[in-house]
């Protein structure tokens, strides 16, 4: 079966440290992968998408950035965080392009960004 | 542009009374259209799907919802509301453009209170 892996689930960083956070699907292969933020009362906001390795997408511009070194594996990244980075990233995953119409979105469990 | 709009923000019903969440969206063609249920610090549970069809739906965990096209709504509904749904609910619109990706859109999420 497939899953999604997060980590880590809360992360405390000071102003204009970097970041990095990891996301990892297993049992699947050639998903798209997403990244999408929850910010108190916003709602969810989707940050980034991709369809392949190395192919990123991004829906907004931000002090943010993403990666996809490996087939399954999706990374949030930034140089220096500002304190509007702070909120809950969640990783997704849906079947490939070819099937994504089931439907199914699959989230990770999130981590709890607080930038101080 | 493709945006969906939940118009309660919070919402707190007793244990045993009917539920109703509201949901707008705004989309050019069929949308496909989707309600999450978040657990808090968790990610999110799909609880039902509309893509064609039959215009009311079934879900998980005794929830149904039902599309309107006429009024561009898509709410979500129960019977009788257990304890253990209060969650924060997310309607959500699937873009379904030419590069196949399967981006969701999401609504702010209304919080779901139950009080015994």
């Amino acid at each position: 079966s497939q899953t999604i892996h997060q980590w880590p689930a809360t992360l405390v960083q000071p102003v204009g440290s970097p970041l990095s956070l990891e996301c990892t699907v297993e049992g699947t292969s050639n998903p798209n992968l997403y990244w999408y933020r929850q910010a108190a009362g916003r709602g969810l906001q989707l940050l980034f998408y991709s369809v392949g390795i190395g192919q990123i997408s991004s829906e907004v511009p931000q002090n943010l950035s993403a990666s996809r070194p490996q087939d399954r594996q999706f990374i949030l990244s930034s140089k220096k965080l500002l304190l509007s980075d702070s909120g809950f990233y969640l990783c997704a995953w849906s079947p490939d392009r070819g099937r994504w119409d089931s439907g199914k979105l699959f989230f990770g469990s999130g981590t709890q960004l607080s930038v101080l | 542009a493709q945006s969906v709009t939940q118009p309660d923000i919070h919402i707190t019903v007793s244990e045993g009374a009917s539920l109703e969440l509201r949901c707008n969206y705004s989309y050019g063609a069929t949308p496909y259209l989707f309600w999450y249920v978040q657990s808090p610090g968790q990610g999110l549970q799909l609880l039902l799907k509309y893509f064609s069809g039959d215009t009311l739906v079934q879900g998980i965990k005794g929830f149904e919802a039902e599309f309107k096209r006429s009024q561009s709504s898509f709410n979500l509904r129960k019977p009788s509301v257990h304890w253990s749904d209060a969650a924060e609910y997310f309607c959500a619109v699937g873009s379904y453009g030419s590069s196949n990706t399967g981006k969701l859109i999401f609504g702010q999420g209304t919080t779901l209170q139950v009080k015994p």
